[in-house]
């Protein structure tokens, strides 16, 4: 079946704009991550949904970024204001059920942002 | 302050041959543990994963080895391919909850 999907692929966008990230989870998984990855970095945890509610933002740097799942599906990562700072890699990954370690993680192939 | 860490950027390995890549952490509440590997332009694919109730688990060419006490883990992949090169993370978490915490990577390089 379908793997995790994220759009776009490549984003550049100037400083101080706003933008919105995709990612469409396996179909049927009710787990949703989005972690970002800097250049020379593993992986850093953002924010975690178990359906359409935020179970843990605790990742998100700080209140320019926001995420949201409305229908427990697809999810979009926002960010406002762009600093050049936020340039990275932001991964989306889904999970059939969500809330332990053993329910595996499965990662789409990410959106490089880069902020000029 | 780095929880995860993969202390070797890079390893390279004659096709055929043993590549062993290795993973240390400092938290000991880390009771499962997972390899992801990634190619350039993809995202991180899942390998292989451990729980700490065992030292070993292998799966086809894989096998992660797991030493507690140590706060050690390692895959090693035998026989290695030209297709195995790629970035390797180690990612461990406490198996109460979802959050995964990733080394910086290892990049194999398999040699025809």
């Amino acid at each position: 079946g379908a793997g995790v999907s994220q759009t776009p692929s490549n984003k550049v966008t100037e400083k101080g704009k706003y933008v919105e990230l995709r990612c469409d989870p396996i179909s049927g998984h009710t787990a949703l991550y989005w972690y970002r990855q800097s250049l020379g970095q593993g992986p850093e945890f953002l924010i975690y949904f178990q359906g359409t509610g935020a179970a843990d933002d605790s990742g998100l740097p700080n209140d320019r970024f926001f995420a949201v799942r409305p229908e427990g599906s697809v999810s979009t990562l926002k960010i406002q204001r762009t600093e050049r700072g936020d340039s990275a890699v932001y991964l989306c990954a889904s999970s059939a059920l969500g809330g332990r370690a053993s329910d595996t993680q499965y990662f789409g192939p990410g959106t490089r942002l880069t902020v000029l | 302050d780095q929880q995860v860490k993969q202390n070797s950027p890079s390893l390279s390995v004659q096709e055929g041959r043993i590549s062993i890549l290795n993973c240390d952490y400092t938290n000991s509440m880390f009771d499962y543990f997972l390899w992801y590997k990634k190619y350039p332009a993809e995202g991180p694919t899942f390998l292989i994963s451990i729980s700490s109730i065992k030292d070993k688990n292998e799966d086809g060419r894989f096998t992660v080895f797991l030493n507690k006490s140590a706060k050690h883990l390692s895959l090693h992949i035998v026989p290695s391919q030209p297709g195995d090169s790629a970035v390797y993370f180690c990612a461990a978490s406490d198996s109460g909850t979802y959050k995964y915490i990733f080394g910086t990577g290892t990049r194999l390089k398999v040699l025809a």
